[in-house]
């Protein structure tokens, strides 16, 4: 079974500062998904950010980029210029091909404090 | 645009009480999902749908059950609540997206205490 891991359960970072939430995955498959969401106080979960694992290029939204390296299975979220909105949790999530019909499978999740 | 709505958003139960949370999603969606959240867990599947009539087991199945009778709805049932069934709960629902990175919509939560 696929596991994804969050080896950080808390990360602070100062207001305008830039901050890398690590998450490293396990999977012997080869094109996949990986997707990251942030949790805030509200308990909404909000889409930050997807990479298709067949692409080469790190997508990025706005402050928002990642760093995906396939062969290590790692795939990290860099959030620049910080903005006191940006603390959560963060939640990292793996999903396998569509034909498998598998769910998402999340990690344990980073609880961000961006102190001003 | 509602999205996906779950009820109730919060409920006390006494061991060996039943209930059922509901979720609602009028985007036409597929798959929908429960998973739970419990603190230093992250989310976990309990049981998901992938579409109207079907269900199928996810990682932490055990005491709920259940149903997608009508498309727009995902049930879940708790038969005799447990104090580990003490958690929040969180529907979402997508679409079969061509590139198959469909994404999930979710619903607001709802807090369960089994007392």
């Amino acid at each position: 079974a696929q596991t994804v891991t969050q080896s950080q359960p808390e990360m602070s970072v100062q207001e305008a500062e830039t901050v890398t939430l690590s998450c490293t995955y396990d999977t012997s498959e080869s094109d996949y998904y990986l997707f990251w969401y942030k949790q805030p106080p509200s308990r909404q979960m909000i889409l930050v950010i997807r990479q298709e694992a067949y692409k080469q290029q790190n997508a990025t939204e706005n402050r928002f980029s990642v760093n995906f390296q396939k062969a290590a299975k790692s795939f990290s979220l860099k959030i620049s210029d910080s903005q006191l909105g940006d603390a959560a949790m963060y939640f990292c999530a793996y999903r396998a091909p569509l034909s498998g019909n598998t769910p998402l499978v999340f990690g344990k999740g980073t609880r961000l404090s961006v102190i001003a | 645009n509602a999205g996906v709505t779950q009820t109730p958003k919060f409920r006390v139960l006494k061991t060996g009480q039943s209930m059922t949370l509901l979720c609602a999603q009028d985007m036409n969606h597929e798959y929908m999902y429960w998973y739970r959240q419990d603190p230093g867990m992250g989310l976990r599947l309990i049981h998901y749908s992938v579409g109207e009539g079907t269900t199928a087991k996810g990682e932490v199945p055990d005491g709920y059950n259940v149903s997608r009778l009508k498309k727009q709805n995902f049930l879940l049932g708790l038969e005799s609540a447990a104090p580990s069934q003490t958690s929040v709960y969180f529907c979402a629902s997508s679409d079969q997206l061509e590139s198959g990175a469909n994404v999930l919509t979710f619903g607001a939560g709802s807090r369960l205490t089994v007392l």
